[in-house]
């Protein structure tokens, strides 16, 4: 079975620094890996995916992620943290067949410090 | 395009009422799930649909639980006899998933917020 975890439930950046946030998956096969972003009160956005193709994937608002296969890894990263970035996100992985359901971590809360 | 629809936003409601809520996903997509979320939490799999077929329940689905997607366009999720612990967020997700286009992330709509009282 399909399981994501994300290390850290609150992370805290101060304005400008680099935001690292950590998402492993544990899954028999490859599988589709997502991002999503979730503002109070509101679903969620997408990201970033990797699907197939280069590792290095480069989403919305200045964020990217690298699959890393040898580490099950697929963490989320951008190089200056605005304000705007606050928020709750979630890494999703899902089958390449089937239903294509996701399976969530239990989010990460990012929090900018001015 | 106007994105995935959840209607209503926020409904409250006493232990042991039933409750209905619908989606409107993005139109030329066939592929629509259900997901629950609780405060702190990600979002859990209810229910997936293939145009109007349903095709899979997560056990998360008890025998209270229903949803329709007649004609494969909205949806409505249903709950009998309500209960506290079902008080959350109930999000909607839509995807083309069409063969061949590797398209197969999933849109959300705003969700609908359950409080049992």
């Amino acid at each position: 079975a399909q399981s994501v975890t994300q290390l850290g439930s609150h992370v805290s950046v101060s304005e400008g620094a680099l935001v690292l946030l950590r998402c492993n998956y544990s899954s028999s096969v490859p599988p589709y890996l997502f991002w999503y972003v979730q503002y109070p009160n509101q679903g969620l956005q997408l990201l970033l995916k990797y699907t197939t193709g280069a590792t290095l994937v480069k989403g919305i608002n200045g964020f990217e992620a690298e699959f890393k296969k040898s580490e099950t890894s697929f963490h989320l990263t951008k190089p200056s943290a605005h304000m705007s970035d606050a928020a709750e996100y979630f890494c999703a992985v899902s089958d390449r067949a089937g239903t294509y359901k996701y399976i969530f971590g239990t989010g990460t809360r990012l929090k900018v410090l001015a | 395009d106007t994105g995935v629809s959840q209607d209503p936003r926020h409904k409250i409601t006493k232990r042991g009422q039933n409750v209905t809520f619908r989606c409107d996903p993005i139109s030329e997509h066939n592929r629509l799930y259900w997901y629950r979320q609780t405060l702190g939490q990600g979002p859990e799999f209810l229910t997936y649909f293939q145009n109007e077929a349903q095709l899979e329940k997560s056990r998360l689905l008890s025998d209270r639980f229903s949803a329709e997607r007649p004609k494969g366009s909205f949806s409505t999720l249903e709950i009998q006899r309500t209960e506290q612990g079902d008080s959350a967020m109930y999000l909607c997700a839509s995807s083309l998933g069409l063969a061949g286009t590797n398209s197969y992330e999933q849109y959300f709509g705003p969700g609908t917020r359950l409080t049992v009282t």
